[in-house]
């Protein structure tokens, strides 16, 4: 298979907390983004970083991606309550994205 | 701005009824559509997407069928329902041209089928 996969399935923390999520995957990718989905929702775009480019910030978020190791992280830090959601990681294969299975992340207040 | 619109929100249907969810886009022109699935729990499944008025590629071999009748409107639809269609479905564009770019999701509709 060549989607992303994700890591840890699930991750319980309190707020205040930083969330670590990694992804891996197996093709050479152009760029690999994040979605977050609220349960029950559709997903939101969170962030997309090319394949030349090592860390990007967003807010509360931080994104890195190794290509030699063909994998991302994901982290969120000072971790609220409403940080609770899916998050997926998606790569690009012929122009479609292809998507990971998803960390469920519950953030306790 | 662009907003992406799916009806129903949620549907019950018996095994073996006809099926039609709508996805409307506004706000842009000559966007690429996709309909996803997803299981209780698990990731997405894309099962069509399409670049263009009635250009449908299908991704896996299944009960369901698509048709873009219009440039920004997408319609899944299946003319027996089996109870493994039961899902979350969500319709998704993007704009054309570029690598990968971001999607963007609509609300998606829940589908039982019992």
């Amino acid at each position: 298979s060549q989607q992303g996969e994700e890591d840890p399935q699930a991750l319980s923390i309190q707020e205040g907390e930083n969330a670590t999520m990694n992804c891996s995957y197996k093709t050479s990718i152009n760029n690999l983004q994040w979605y977050r989905q609220n349960s029950g929702r559709g997903l939101v775009h969170l962030i997309l970083i090319r394949s030349n480019e090592r860390e990007k910030h967003s807010g509360r978020l931080r994104v890195t991606l190794d290509t030699s190791k063909k994998s991302s992280s994901l982290l969120i830090t000072a971790s609220r309550a409403a940080d609770t959601a899916s998050y997926f990681c998606a790569i690009n294969q012929g122009g479609k994205l292809i998507f990971g299975q998803g960390t469920e992340l519950s953030v306790k207040p | 701005s662009q907003t992406i619109h799916q009806w129903p929100a949620t549907l019950v249907q018996p095994v073996g009824s006809p099926l039609s969810l709508e996805c409307t886009v506004e706000g842009t022109s000559n966007p690429n559509l996709y309909w996803y699935r997803q299981a209780a729990g698990r990731g997405l499944q894309l099962l069509f997407y399409s670049v263009g008025i009635g250009q449908i590629s299908s991704e896996v071999p299944q009960n369901l069928s698509a048709s873009r009748p219009q440039d920004r409107q997408f319609i899944l639809s299946s003319k027996k329902l089996l109870l493994s269609d039961s899902g979350f479905y969500l319709c998704a564009w993007r704009n054309r041209g570029g690598l990968g770019e971001t999607q963007y999701f609509g609300p998606g509709t829940r589908l039982l089928v019992l």
